[in-house]
């Protein structure tokens, strides 16, 4: 158990589909992320929030809309999404002070079709 | 834009071998450098480093910053088959209010028995 839990765990789609993805961190951080992390790449920050508001969107394309109703969870909704957008989706959350690592869940393994 | 380079890219090594690991970084703004071990999962964090020549140790793994060269390294020492990992060097941002961190591409470490 890392603290942060990420539902579903495996996933599939086909390229038409609307899918969730979910995140709950329980140790009491205030700000949360999604990274993408696809084979022999680096770990890609999509979207930041801090105390429940959207500080960082680094240019995600807009079938990507991530969602966060308040600092425990964190949601990143998928429509329309294509080939390569298959990959790891790990979400993180830290305490928004100096020198606050962050923790990560294990992540979603996202697979369209 | 900032950026982190790891080297090497894979090392394999037998049980009892010593290694080390390379992550340099250019960032605008260095707050902290990071190291996280990724099995498969959800990285988790190993040492937060940000002072020079000043080494974070935890059993047999170690680490240390050199802020004037722009490079850090992380030595595990008497390796065991369970030190098999992905290990991610992240630098944070610090002209970010949550902390912003930019991931090298990971060392892929295979000790084999």
């Amino acid at each position: 158990e890392t603290g942060v839990t990420q539902t579903p765990r495996h996933l599939v789609m086909g390229m038409t589909n609307k899918k969730s993805l979910k995140c709950e961190q329980h140790l009491g951080h205030n700000a949360m992320y999604w990274y993408k992390q696809s084979a022999k790449k680096p770990l890609e920050l999509m979207f930041v929030y801090s105390l429940e508001e959207r500080v960082e969107n680094n240019s995600v394309p807009s079938r990507f809309s991530p969602e966060c109703p308040n600092s425990s969870h964190l949601f990143l909704h998928l429509h329309t999404l294509q080939p390569e957008d298959s990959a790891l989706y790990l979400c993180a959350s830290s305490q928004v002070v100096r020198d606050s690592p962050l923790h990560f869940g294990n992540g979603t393994r996202l697979t369209v079709t | 834009e900032d950026k982190v380079v790891q080297s090497p890219l894979s090392l394999v090594v037998h049980e009892g071998d010593t290694v080390t690991l390379n992550c340099s970084y250019e960032v605008t703004n260095f707050r902290s450098l990071l190291w996280y071990k990724q099995e498969k999962k959800a990285p988790t964090f190993l040492f937060m480093l940000t002072s020079s020549g000043i080494e974070k140790k935890s059993g047999r793994l170690s680490s240390i910053l050199d802020k004037k060269e722009l490079f850090s390294i992380l030595n595990i020492t008497a390796t065991q088959t369970g030190d098999s990992a992905v290990y991610l060097c992240a630098v944070v941002d610090g002209g970010t209010s949550y902390g912003k961190l930019t991931f090298g591409q990971g060392t892929i470490l295979t000790v084999h028995p």
